[in-house]
């Protein structure tokens, strides 16, 4: 696609429940980011692909949360028994190399958690 | 930890005004310091300033970077209606991993 394709778009769950949010990013982008952002903060690391090198998970706030990436492509964020503060707009971004630059950004996908 | 700082957090002007949004960071291994724009959801790019002194400029909208004393500013000049939105500041210094402020959320009036 043209550009970073996210979804689901908006995402209710209970609390305890497993989610699952996936992030196609621009064909060619090596780099991939995901990014938490809660209700009038700024965007929160989580974590980072960088073709088949090993991802940077420093940002991960809990074991509850993982992401994977197949084949250098689509990625998925996983977010197991999920609570209350999990509630916010993950986004997902990618960048031609993730050397420096810009990052391209998708619409984002809104969970909340009740 | 690599920390960045905007400020004002809000700021409400009218049609026509000029503004002047602040970033400082506070980051080791400087690379880049890049501003975007959020209107709704995604954020979009607008600056890369990787130099001290030099101004990047778009139409209305331009910035510069000042690498001795940790900061850059966005300005907004004529502002408008669409210029309504949030800028966040962000400062790439590991290896591609952006540390973001937690932007300053601009209201233009008609």
């Amino acid at each position: 696609g043209a550009g970073v394709s996210q979804s689901p778009s908006n995402k209710v769950t209970e609390k305890g429940k497993d989610v699952e949010l996936r992030c196609d990013p621009i064909s060619g982008h090596t780099a991939l980011y995901w990014y938490r952002q809660s209700l009038g903060q700024g965007l929160e690391f989580l974590i980072y692909f960088q073709g088949n090198s090993a991802p940077d998970k420093s940002g991960l706030p809990s074991d509850r949360f993982s992401a994977e990436r197949t084949g250098g492509s689509v990625s998925t964020l996983t977010i197991q028994r999920t609570q209350q503060e999990d509630s916010a707009v993950y986004l997902c971004a990618s960048s031609p190399s993730g050397s420096t630059g810009e990052l391209f950004f998708g619409e984002g996908s809104r969970l909340t958690v009740l | 930890e690599d920390k960045v700082v905007q400020s004002p957090l809000s700021l409400v002007v009218h049609e026509g005004d000029t503004v002047t949004l602040n970033c400082s960071y506070e980051v080791t291994n400087f690379r880049s310091l890049l501003w975007y724009k959020q209107e709704k959801k995604a954020p979009t790019f607008l600056f890369m300033l990787t130099s001290s002194g030099i101004e990047k400029k778009s139409g209305r909208l331009s910035s510069i970077l000042d690498k001795k004393e940790l900061f850059s500013i966005l300005n907004i000049t004529a502002t408008q209606t669409g210029d309504s939105a949030v800028y966040l500041c962000a400062v790439d210094a590991n290896a591609g991993k952006s540390t973001f402020g937690d932007g300053t959320t601009l209201t233009v009036k008609p």
